[in-house]
């Protein structure tokens, strides 16, 4: 049974650092893995899709990666800033029908 | 750009109550998903729909059923509300197949409180 575990659960950082969320998940064949943000309160807004062909997608600061050999994935933000401050979840596809399993996400807070 | 709605953004009921959530969207994709997110448990998907009419159980359907006529729109219900029924409900959807394009996209959520 797929399982995706998010590390760390909580991050707080001043403005302007570079950080990494990861993502890992136990079974390596997905098709694909996506990273969602989610502000308090809200719905999850898509940041980026990266197919397993793919080892990399880059959205402005966002740059996401994928190793299905190890089953892991990074989300990089660049040059971060107090408007990055969300959940951010990561998902793989189970089961088929594009079911998602997701993992518990990381709380990223950043300070001014 | 895809657009998912759900009908309520908060909602209160009783407790026994029928309650209805409905979402909607605008892509004509064939899948349709219900999840229940609740603190410390993460997303949990309820039911999906790959196609009008067609409808299949996830995880925890239990207290729940859904509808889909209209390929744009699938409905949860809650036959009879319960407490442990408080939580924040979330629809998404996606293209039919888990092909590698595929992104699943979700609505603004609904935050239902029985009380």
């Amino acid at each position: 049974k797929q399982e995706v575990t998010q590390i760390p659960a909580a991050l707080s950082v001043p403005e302007g650092e570079n950080l990494v969320l990861n993502c890992s998940f136990t079974d390596s064949a997905i098709y694909n893995l996506q990273w969602f943000r989610q502000d308090p309160g809200k719905g999850l807004t898509s940041l980026l899709l990266i197919q397993s062909s793919q080892r990399e997608q880059t959205s402005g600061r966002l740059n996401a990666s994928l190793d299905k050999s190890s089953g892991r994935s990074t989300l990089y933000i660049a040059a971060s800033q107090p408007g990055d401050s969300a959940t951010y979840l990561c998902a793989v596809p189970s089961g088929g029908y594009n079911k998602l399993i997701f993992g518990a996400g990381t709380r990223l807070a950043v300070h001014p | 750009d895809v657009k998912v709605t759900q009908s309520s953004r908060y909602l209160v009921k009783r407790t026994g109550e029928k309650v209805f959530l409905e979402c909607v969207q605008d892509m004509d994709h064939e899948n349709m998903f219900w999840y229940r997110q609740d603190p410390g448990l993460g997303l949990r998907l309820i039911y999906f729909s790959y196609d009008v009419k067609m409808k299949e159980k996830g995880d925890i359907p239990e207290g729940y059923s859904v509808s889909r006529e209209k390929k744009e729109r699938f409905s949860l219900i809650l036959e009879s509300a319960s407490t442990n029924q408080t939580s924040m409900y979330l629809c998404a959807s996606s293209l039919e197949l888990a092909g590698e394009d595929y992104e699943q996209y979700f609505g603004p959520g609904t935050r239902l409180t029985v009380t």
